[in-house]
């Protein structure tokens, strides 16, 4: 079976930096994946990591470490319509992905 | 390219009733997916569908939940009878090959509320 666990909620101010942290206890572990979703809306690919390390795109980084079994998301220069849900997602073979409960931000003035 | 369409977008019910969800993937995705997503919860996944055939109907309640993919295409859930509970949105997303690093893409859900 798979296990993801990430923080119900986090708060932070526009401009600042925030770090979503994400662990996975998992068999066959294939890849992972980071997904923002807007209220009522669906959610929206942001990033994948396979390998170990940080993979950028612009103000959105994501981090893997396989043998920890824990990833995370780095939100630069907040802005507010970053306020949103971020979703971690596990995939497996076979093409299955498992989803955490989700992380919402909410970006302050 | 068009994305994931489903409908209808929103559906009121009654317990005990029954509901039929529809869902056209992004042509040429050959798996497809049904997800259950509760209010302040990650998506479940419900079925995935590789072509016509199941892949994985771990997760689906079935004695009350079905869901086919004729021709390998479009595709439809239902509930029957539906339960309080099942108030959610159920997204329908596609995919190409994950393997490949290709990520899926949900259409914009349908939003169910069980009276």
């Amino acid at each position: 079976g798979q296990n993801i666990d990430q923080p119900t909620e986090m708060t932070a101010t526009e401009g600042a930096i925030v770090q979503i942290n994400c662990t996975y206890q998992t068999s066959g572990f294939n890849g992972l994946f980071w997904y923002q979703q807007h209220a009522g809306e669906a959610p929206t690919f942001l990033s994948y990591n396979v390998l170990d390390g940080l993979e950028e795109k612009g103000r959105f980084s994501s981090f893997l470490s396989r043998s920890k079994g824990y990833s995370y998301l780095l939100l630069k220069e907040l802005q507010m319509k970053d306020s949103a849900s971020y979703l971690c997602a596990v995939k497996a073979a076979g093409n299955k992905l498992t989803f955490g409960g989700g992380t919402r931000v909410l970006v302050k003035p | 390219e068009a994305g994931v369409a489903q409908s209808p977008r929103y559906k009121i019910i009654e317990k005990r009733q029954s509901v039929a969800f529809w869902c056209n993937p992004i042509s040429g995705h050959a798996t497809l997916y049904w997800y259950q997503q509760i209010l302040g919860q990650g998506p479940k996944l419900l079925i995935q569908f590789q072509n016509n055939g199941v892949v994985d109907d771990s997760q689906l309640p079935k004695d009350r939940f079905s869901a086919e993919r004729l021709k390998g295409v479009d595709s439809t859930l239902k509930i029957q009878p539906a339960k309080l509970e099942d108030s959610a949105v159920y997204l329908c997303a596609s995919s190409l090959d994950l393997d490949r690093g290709e990520t899926q893409y949900f259409g914009p859900g349908t939003r169910l509320l069980v009276l």
